[in-house]
């Protein structure tokens, strides 16, 4: 079946640090990519999708890249702010819409 | 608002007494979904639907029972809770099944059962 890692956490990070979140997938036949965003007390939010191999999502200086030759799909920004302190999914979504979430990363992001 | 809402947010309960989470979705959404979020194991898919009248398992339905009588409704019944049933749980909806459509999640419910 389809699988999602995540590079486990938690992070902390300074405000204005690089962000690097790895993710990387197992899955049969052409699968579309999402990074989820959980805050704290609220369901979870979509932050950025790439259907197709190749494709780059992006969203509020998030960036994830489809990679299929490595299966993966690392979430990165290039400086965080404190508001960006938050738990982040990856997950694939492939036939019949079955989803399969990686873990969580909880990022906390210091002054 | 487009928005998947939940009711109850909160529910503590005992063992053995029946419940059911409501889940209504605003968007005339095809597909409609449960999710349970345990601490270390992500997301875990309960029950789907692609449709009215259209219910199906996934990858962890022991337990739970769901109904489609109506597009926007989707509740999740528990007809015998039990604590290993302790969890924070997530209805979820979509367009439709096709894997690029982005699921809209609802606030979620955090149930204890004790």
């Amino acid at each position: 079946g389809n699988s999602v890692t995540q590079m486990e956490g938690p992070v902390t990070l300074s405000e204005e640090a690089f962000l690097t979140i790895n993710c990387t997938y197992t899955a049969t036949g052409y699968p579309s990519l999402f990074w989820y965003v959980q805050y704290p007390g609220e369901g979870l939010q979509l932050l950025l999708k790439a259907t197709k191999a190749d494709d780059k999502g992006s969203n509020k200086g998030f960036e994830a890249t489809y990679r299929k030759e490595t299966t993966s799909f690392h979430l990165e920004k290039g400086s965080v702010q404190v508001s960006d302190s938050a738990v982040y999914f990856c997950a694939l979504r492939g036939n019949a819409g079955k989803s399969t979430f990686g873990d969580g990363t909880t990022l906390t992001v210091k002054p | 608002e487009a928005q998947v809402t939940q009711n109850p947010r909160y529910l503590i309960t005992v063992t053995g007494k029946k419940l059911t989470v409501t889940c209504s979705q605003n968007m005339n959404h095809e597909y409609m979904s449960w999710y349970r979020q345990d601490p270390g194991l992500g997301l875990r898919q309960i029950y789907y639907s692609m449709n009215v009248e259209v219910t199906d398992k996934g990858d962890v339905p022991e337990g739970y029972k769901v109904s489609r009588k109506e597009k926007r409704n989707f509740p999740l019944i528990l007809e015998s809770p039990s604590p290993n049933q302790t969890s924070l749980y997530f209805c979820a909806s979509s367009l439709t099944s096709g894997n690029t459509d982005t699921q809209y999640f609802g606030p979620g419910t955090r149930l204890t059962v004790l």
